[in-house]
């Protein structure tokens, strides 16, 4: 299955500043899939991104608060704008690899607002 | 529209006791079907996915789940659990490459 790169790890940021989230895959994939998961909770479908369009955004995402980019078929970044505490989530992406009938996901990115 | 729900949010249990985690989902369509495991403070790991073929899945470390048509769910057994077994489970529910959508969660507390 695809592997994922997912960068950073975590980070501590200040209320009003905003982070960008990169996912590196190994492999060619035509859907990106951002999701968000706060502090326990399960995980809720934020976009997916497809190379060569804009991303189409779930109810109560908008693209000015979460822009994604994705250049090729292989990266996507996931930008958390104007950020406040209730921002503090693990935020991951995943891939759809038909051949494995399957999703794989990176290891998130755990973002805590102060 | 798809939707996941897990019927329990707490499982308690003590070591090799069966366990069933509930999972019932709606879709018009044909779905795959998935669960996933998440230890503390680690990443999503898959633990069996239903694509098509037999409605009885297994995973390598003793889970099982069927897949039951007539009643939209899929629930993940254990005949016998074990302490390291203690996670959160995640039911998700795809249709063909859609992006995957999430259960709340099932919190599985196993004790000696």
């Amino acid at each position: 299955s695809a592997v994922i790169s997912q960068k950073p790890s975590r980070d501590i940021c200040q209320r009003g500043t905003s982070l960008t989230i990169q996912c590196q895959v190994d492999s060619q994939v035509t859907m990106m899939f951002w999701y968000r998961q706060q502090p326990g909770q399960s995980l809720t479908l934020i976009a997916t991104a497809n190379q060569g369009s804009e991303a189409t955004y779930e109810s109560g995402f908008v693209i000015d608060k979460f822009p994604i980019s994705r250049p090729n078929l292989t990266f996507s970044t996931l930008t958390v704008s104007n950020m406040s505490p209730e921002d503090s989530s693990i935020y991951l992406c995943s891939v759809y690899s038909p051949r494995q009938g399957g999703y794989t996901f990176g290891s998130g990115t755990r973002l805590t607002v102060v | 529209a798809q939707s996941v729900t897990q019927l329990d949010s707490q499982v308690p249990v003590f070591e090799e006791a069966p366990v069933e985690l509930r999972c019932n989902y709606s879709s018009s369509v044909s779905v795959y079907l998935f669960w996933y495991v998440q230890y503390p403070n680690q990443g999503l790991q898959l633990l069996l996915k239903y694509l098509s073929g037999s409605t009885l899945v297994e995973s390598i470390n003793g889970f099982e789940a069927e897949f039951n048509k007539s009643q939209t769910s899929f629930h993940l057994r254990k005949p016998s659990v074990h302490i390291s077994d203690t996670a959160e489970y995640f039911c998700a529910v795809d249709q063909a490459g859609t992006a995957l959508i999430f259960g709340k969660g099932t919190t599985l507390s196993v004790s000696s």
